[in-house]
Protein backbone atom coordinates (compact mmCIF):
# COMPACT_ATOMS: atom_id res chain seq x y z
CA UNK A 1 0.00 0.00 0.00
CA UNK A 2 0.72 3.54 -0.97
CA UNK A 3 1.36 5.67 2.45
CA UNK A 4 3.72 8.47 3.69
CA UNK A 5 4.32 8.47 7.76
CA UNK A 6 5.65 11.60 9.60
CA UNK A 7 6.57 9.66 13.16
CA UNK A 8 6.77 13.13 15.10
CA UNK A 9 3.59 14.52 15.66
CA UNK A 10 4.79 17.33 17.46
CA UNK A 11 8.76 19.22 17.69
CA UNK A 12 9.99 21.71 20.17
CA UNK A 13 13.09 23.44 19.26
CA UNK A 14 14.64 26.32 20.43
CA UNK A 15 15.47 29.32 17.43
CA UNK A 16 18.60 28.67 16.17
CA UNK A 17 18.58 24.70 16.74
CA UNK A 18 19.10 22.44 14.13
CA UNK A 19 16.25 20.59 12.99
CA UNK A 20 15.13 17.45 11.33
CA UNK A 21 12.11 16.03 10.43
CA UNK A 22 11.42 12.95 9.56
CA UNK A 23 9.46 11.38 6.45
CA UNK A 24 8.91 7.46 5.48
CA UNK A 25 7.10 6.26 2.41
CA UNK A 26 5.65 3.30 0.95
CA UNK A 27 5.60 3.64 -2.61
CA UNK A 28 5.64 0.85 -5.51
CA UNK A 29 6.96 3.13 -8.69
CA UNK A 30 9.79 5.88 -8.84
CA UNK A 31 8.54 8.53 -5.69
CA UNK A 32 8.60 11.95 -6.76
CA UNK A 33 8.32 13.60 -2.81
CA UNK A 34 7.76 17.19 -1.70
CA UNK A 35 7.45 19.03 1.57
CA UNK A 36 5.13 21.94 1.85
CA UNK A 37 4.63 24.06 5.07
CA UNK A 38 1.35 25.30 6.23
CA UNK A 39 1.53 28.39 8.56
CA UNK A 40 -1.28 29.06 11.12
CA UNK A 41 -4.82 29.84 8.47
CA UNK A 42 -2.56 29.47 5.26
CA UNK A 43 -2.74 27.06 2.51
CA UNK A 44 0.30 25.08 1.69
CA UNK A 45 3.60 26.39 0.24
CA UNK A 46 5.67 23.99 -1.38
CA UNK A 47 9.27 24.23 0.34
CA UNK A 48 10.77 21.48 -2.37
CA UNK A 49 10.97 18.54 -4.06
CA UNK A 50 12.70 15.54 -4.99
CA UNK A 51 12.19 14.35 -8.89
CA UNK A 52 15.74 12.94 -9.60
CA UNK A 53 19.31 13.19 -9.73
CA UNK A 54 21.04 14.52 -6.43
CA UNK A 55 19.67 13.42 -3.50
CA UNK A 56 20.36 16.23 -1.53
CA UNK A 57 17.97 19.24 -2.20
CA UNK A 58 17.57 22.23 -1.85
CA UNK A 59 14.70 24.38 -0.73
CA UNK A 60 13.34 28.01 0.02
CA UNK A 61 13.76 29.36 3.52
CA UNK A 62 17.08 27.19 4.47
CA UNK A 63 15.71 24.11 4.10
CA UNK A 64 16.76 20.79 2.72
CA UNK A 65 15.97 17.58 1.81
CA UNK A 66 17.68 14.17 1.68
CA UNK A 67 16.01 11.09 -0.28
CA UNK A 68 17.56 8.09 0.86
CA UNK A 69 16.17 5.80 -1.48
CA UNK A 70 17.57 2.52 0.79
CA UNK A 71 15.70 3.70 3.69
CA UNK A 72 12.86 4.88 2.18
CA UNK A 73 13.10 8.71 4.12
CA UNK A 74 13.06 12.05 2.40
CA UNK A 75 13.82 14.08 5.74
CA UNK A 76 13.90 17.61 5.84
CA UNK A 77 16.22 19.56 7.74
CA UNK A 78 17.14 22.91 8.30
CA UNK A 79 20.54 24.16 9.87
CA UNK A 80 19.53 27.05 12.13
CA UNK A 81 15.38 27.38 13.34
CA UNK A 82 14.13 30.88 13.19
CA UNK A 83 10.89 31.53 14.97
CA UNK A 84 8.85 31.94 12.02
CA UNK A 85 9.43 28.54 11.10
CA UNK A 86 6.98 27.61 13.30
CA UNK A 87 3.94 25.84 11.11
CA UNK A 88 2.96 22.76 10.10
CA UNK A 89 4.87 20.51 7.15
CA UNK A 90 3.79 17.72 5.31
CA UNK A 91 5.44 15.31 3.76
CA UNK A 92 3.94 13.74 0.49
CA UNK A 93 5.00 11.15 -2.45
CA UNK A 94 3.63 10.76 -6.35
CA UNK A 95 4.78 9.23 -8.89
CA UNK A 96 5.91 11.00 -12.38
CA UNK A 97 3.01 10.13 -14.58
CA UNK A 98 0.11 10.40 -12.06
CA UNK A 99 -1.68 13.48 -10.64
CA UNK A 100 -2.26 12.01 -7.05
CA UNK A 101 -0.29 12.93 -4.08
CA UNK A 102 -0.40 11.07 -0.77
CA UNK A 103 0.44 13.07 2.26
CA UNK A 104 1.58 12.46 5.51
CA UNK A 105 -0.29 13.14 8.73
CA UNK A 106 2.08 16.30 9.77
CA UNK A 107 4.30 17.35 12.06
CA UNK A 108 3.75 20.67 14.02
CA UNK A 109 7.32 22.80 14.76
CA UNK A 110 6.85 24.86 17.42
CA UNK A 111 9.75 27.11 18.38
CA UNK A 112 11.22 28.71 21.42
CA UNK A 113 12.82 31.99 21.73
CA UNK B 1 4.47 29.96 -10.73
CA UNK B 2 0.40 29.82 -10.74
CA UNK B 3 -0.63 31.92 -8.32
CA UNK B 4 -4.44 30.04 -7.28
CA UNK B 5 -6.67 32.07 -5.01
CA UNK B 6 -10.14 30.36 -3.17
CA UNK B 7 -13.52 32.02 -2.34
CA UNK B 8 -15.03 32.18 0.27
CA UNK B 9 -12.03 31.69 2.42
CA UNK B 10 -13.92 30.83 5.43
CA UNK B 11 -17.41 30.44 6.21
CA UNK B 12 -19.74 29.03 8.86
CA UNK B 13 -23.03 27.33 7.80
CA UNK B 14 -26.00 25.78 9.14
CA UNK B 15 -26.49 21.82 9.27
CA UNK B 16 -28.64 20.96 5.75
CA UNK B 17 -27.50 23.94 3.77
CA UNK B 18 -25.12 24.01 1.04
CA UNK B 19 -22.43 25.47 0.55
CA UNK B 20 -19.76 26.27 -3.09
CA UNK B 21 -16.09 27.43 -3.27
CA UNK B 22 -14.25 28.52 -6.14
CA UNK B 23 -11.16 27.87 -6.90
CA UNK B 24 -9.65 29.77 -9.83
CA UNK B 25 -5.99 30.02 -11.15
CA UNK B 26 -4.34 32.54 -12.57
CA UNK B 27 -2.76 30.66 -15.62
CA UNK B 28 -3.91 27.46 -17.41
CA UNK B 29 -3.13 24.26 -15.38
CA UNK B 30 -3.38 20.53 -16.60
CA UNK B 31 -5.09 19.52 -13.49
CA UNK B 32 -6.91 20.55 -10.85
CA UNK B 33 -8.13 18.91 -7.60
CA UNK B 34 -9.94 18.98 -4.38
CA UNK B 35 -8.69 18.32 -0.80
CA UNK B 36 -10.12 18.27 2.38
CA UNK B 37 -8.52 18.79 5.81
CA UNK B 38 -10.21 18.29 8.93
CA UNK B 39 -9.25 19.31 12.38
CA UNK B 40 -5.71 17.82 13.19
CA UNK B 41 -5.60 15.93 10.16
CA UNK B 42 -3.78 15.42 7.11
CA UNK B 43 -4.98 16.26 3.57
CA UNK B 44 -7.23 14.24 1.80
CA UNK B 45 -7.87 13.97 -1.84
CA UNK B 46 -11.90 14.45 -2.61
CA UNK B 47 -11.42 14.33 -6.61
CA UNK B 48 -10.09 15.31 -9.67
CA UNK B 49 -12.00 17.96 -11.57
CA UNK B 50 -11.86 16.82 -14.91
CA UNK B 51 -12.74 19.87 -17.81
CA UNK B 52 -15.82 20.07 -19.72
CA UNK B 53 -17.04 15.99 -18.13
CA UNK B 54 -17.99 14.48 -14.05
CA UNK B 55 -14.86 14.65 -11.77
CA UNK B 56 -13.23 11.52 -10.84
CA UNK B 57 -13.97 10.60 -6.97
CA UNK B 58 -12.07 9.07 -4.68
CA UNK B 59 -13.32 6.23 -2.61
CA UNK B 60 -15.72 7.04 0.40
CA UNK B 61 -16.43 10.61 -1.83
CA UNK B 62 -19.22 11.18 -3.54
CA UNK B 63 -20.90 13.09 -6.47
CA UNK B 64 -23.69 14.10 -4.62
CA UNK B 65 -22.43 15.05 -1.39
CA UNK B 66 -19.27 17.19 -3.47
CA UNK B 67 -20.73 18.26 -6.68
CA UNK B 68 -17.59 19.34 -8.83
CA UNK B 69 -17.50 21.49 -11.93
CA UNK B 70 -14.62 22.49 -13.92
CA UNK B 71 -15.68 24.41 -16.94
CA UNK B 72 -12.68 25.60 -18.28
CA UNK B 73 -8.43 25.46 -17.29
CA UNK B 74 -8.38 28.19 -15.31
CA UNK B 75 -11.85 27.43 -12.74
CA UNK B 76 -13.10 25.26 -10.59
CA UNK B 77 -16.04 24.83 -7.86
CA UNK B 78 -16.37 22.46 -5.09
CA UNK B 79 -20.01 22.22 -3.20
CA UNK B 80 -20.44 20.75 0.06
CA UNK B 81 -24.33 19.65 0.17
CA UNK B 82 -26.74 18.91 2.76
CA UNK B 83 -23.76 20.05 5.32
CA UNK B 84 -23.45 18.63 8.56
CA UNK B 85 -20.97 19.26 11.48
CA UNK B 86 -18.51 16.23 10.15
CA UNK B 87 -18.25 18.53 7.14
CA UNK B 88 -16.48 21.60 8.78
CA UNK B 89 -12.57 21.36 7.63
CA UNK B 90 -10.08 23.33 5.58
CA UNK B 91 -11.00 22.71 1.61
CA UNK B 92 -8.23 23.01 -0.66
CA UNK B 93 -8.07 23.28 -4.51
CA UNK B 94 -4.45 22.45 -6.40
CA UNK B 95 -3.40 22.56 -9.22
CA UNK B 96 -1.04 21.03 -11.48
CA UNK B 97 1.06 22.67 -14.03
CA UNK B 98 3.78 21.68 -16.82
CA UNK B 99 6.64 19.70 -15.73
CA UNK B 100 4.83 18.52 -12.27
CA UNK B 101 4.54 21.81 -10.82
CA UNK B 102 2.10 21.78 -7.53
CA UNK B 103 0.47 24.73 -6.51
CA UNK B 104 -2.27 24.96 -3.54
CA UNK B 105 -5.10 27.55 -2.64
CA UNK B 106 -4.82 29.05 0.66
CA UNK B 107 -8.00 27.39 1.62
CA UNK B 108 -11.68 27.37 2.45
CA UNK B 109 -12.23 27.10 6.21
CA UNK B 110 -15.70 25.93 6.70
CA UNK B 111 -17.53 25.58 9.92
CA UNK B 112 -20.92 23.89 10.43
CA UNK B 113 -22.93 24.45 13.20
Amino acid sequence: AQSVTQPDIHITVSEGASLELRCNYSYGATPYLFWYVQSPGQGLQLLLKYFSGDTLVQGIKGFEAEFKRSQSSFNLRKPSVHWSDAAEYFCAVGAQNTDKLIFGTGTRLQVFP
Amino acid sequence: SAVISQKPSRDICQRGTSLTIQCQVDSQVTMMFWYRQQPGQSLTLIATANQGSEATYESGFVIDKFPISRPNLTFSTLTVSNMSPEDSSIYLCRGMGVGNEQFFGPGTRLTVL
